[in-house]
């Protein structure tokens, strides 16, 4: 299993600014991804976060918007930049994890989100 | 293209009845993973199920069950004896297995009331 540290849980940001969110895991993952769920709605992968190189965008999704980095198997932040309302959202890091046993097999953890508001 | 329809949009029960909250997908893999997860007001995603695309056996865990079948692409949840507590939104998401990115279905909001 994994446990993932996420940073800030929540926060109320003003239009125009940026925030940086910080995603630790307990274990080195090779597999780390940002994903957001705006108010009411599903899941949307924003990028898949790279060790030692830029992220994977899903498309809708910028690195200018978005800025990811990922310095080792274990942290990876997100930062969105120029935050507008339409930001407002809960953001997760979510991390695939090879389980022990026969076989390949995988299970996927997110942290606890984070419940940005921007006003 | 991956995609992963849960129909229901809201269910309501009253406690104690059994409640089943449906997924169908779509994906041209051979290999692939079926996931259920259950969000709460709080926020957070609890991890309830992965189902590799090998194994069609159906899952209980306590008040839990899961029927997969491949032949409609469908990987349904059963509630038994449903709780207050198991009020929440529940998604259905589908793994690529290359890549390991999740696509989620749009969530079910289940409402059990007393």
């Amino acid at each position: 299993s994994a446990v993932i540290s996420q940073k800030p849980s929540r926060d109320i940001c003003q239009r125009g600014t940026s925030l940086t969110i910080q995603c630790q895991v307990d274990s080195q993952v090779t597999m780390m991804f940002w994903y957001r769920q705006q108010p009411g709605q599903s899941l949307t992968l924003i990028a898949t976060a790279n060790q030692g190189s830029e992220a994977t965008y899903e498309s809708g999704f910028v690195i200018d918007k978005f800025p990811i980095s990922r310095p080792n198997l274990t942290f990876s932040t997100l930062t969105v930049s120029n935050m507008s309302p339409e930001d407002s959202s809960i953001y997760l890091c979510s991390v695939e994890v090879l389980l022990n046993g026969p076989g390949f097999s995988t299970e996927a953890f997110f942290g606890q989100g984070t419940r940005l508001t921007v006003v | 293209a991956q995609k992963v329809t849960q129909a229901q949009t809201e269910i309501s029960v009253v406690e104690k009845e059994d409640v089943t909250l449906d997924c169908v997908y779509e994906t041209r893999d051979t290999t692939y993973y079926l996931f259920w997860y259950k969000q709460p007001p709080s926020g957070e995603l609890v991890f309830l199920i992965r189902r590799n695309s090998f194994d069609e056996q159906n899952e209980i865990s306590g008040r839990y069950s899961w029927n997969f079948q491949k032949s409609t692409s469908s990987f349904n949840f059963t509630i038994t004896a449903s709780q207050v507590v198991d009020s929440a939104v529940y998604f259905c998401a589908l793994s690529d297995s290359d890549t390991g990115k999740l696509i989620f279905g749009q969530g079910t909001t289940l409402q059990v009331k007393p």
